[in-house]
């Protein structure tokens, strides 16, 4: 069954530091989107990404934030200069197309923990 | 959207069949209802769709009832493996985002 995987697992950064967390969709799939999990919280919607632009962003998707598809595989959540309540676990999650009907499948996520 | 309110917790025993039924009263006329699965540390998982009355598949079934203000998620015969967080979401056709509330979390005990 294809899956949507997520590198690296685990990653740790000091405070003010750049990360890139880096996503592969399923294949055929058009959207794709970012979520975030603080520890012991809810699973929280940040972006969604259709035709290699930003179609919904939450109010977490600030300025530090960004997305991209740099090639026809990757999909990646760039954070310019961490905060300590940066710290979750970010899970990438794609879907064939956004019908209101479409599944969305789930990365297993990499948590993020910047001291 | 429709906000949904689910049970925090249950526990159940190995081999019964669990029931979580999820309120959603202000469900709009196109949305849908999907559950999701969360164990920790891990990603959600698909469990299933449906609009209206019943659907079945090979993991659970969702009861719709004609007003569509809850549903229930029926998983038969859990298992140790089957403890994790449900969640109850409401899909809404013009949104690109799923809006996960608390989840319920399932204990299954020996």
């Amino acid at each position: 069954e294809p899956e949507v995987t997520q590198t690296p697992s685990h990653q740790v950064t000091q405070m003010g530091q750049e990360v890139i967390l880096r996503c592969v969709p399923i294949s055929n799939h058009l959207y794709f989107y970012w979520y975030r999990q603080i520890l012991g919280q809810k699973v929280e919607f940040l972006v969604s990404f259709y035709n290699n632009e930003i179609s919904e962003k939450s109010e977490i998707f600030d300025d530090q934030f960004s997305v991209e598809r740099p090639d026809g595989s990757n999909f990646t959540l760039k954070i310019r200069s961490t905060k300590l309540e940066d710290s979750a676990m970010y899970f990438c999650a794609s879907s064939e197309a956004w019908t209101g009907q479409e599944t969305q499948y789930f990365g297993p996520g990499t948590r993020l923990l910047v001291l | 959207l429709a906000k949904t309110t689910q049970p925090i917790s249950m526990d159940s025993y190995e081999g019964q069949e669990v029931n979580i039924t999820c309120s959603h009263n202000n469900i709009a006329t196109n949305d849908y209802i999907t559950w999701y699965q969360q164990f920790p540390s891990q990603g959600p998982r698909f469990i299933i769709q449906g609009y209206k009355t019943k659907v079945t598949n090979e993991v659970a079934s969702l009861f719709i009832p004609a007003d569509r203000k809850s549903s229930t998620l029926s998983l038969p015969r859990v298992s140790l493996s089957d403890t994790a967080v449900y969640y109850c979401l409401v899909l809404r056709g013009s949104a690109r985002q799923l809006t996960f509330g608390s989840g319920t979390q399932l204990t299954v005990l020996p």
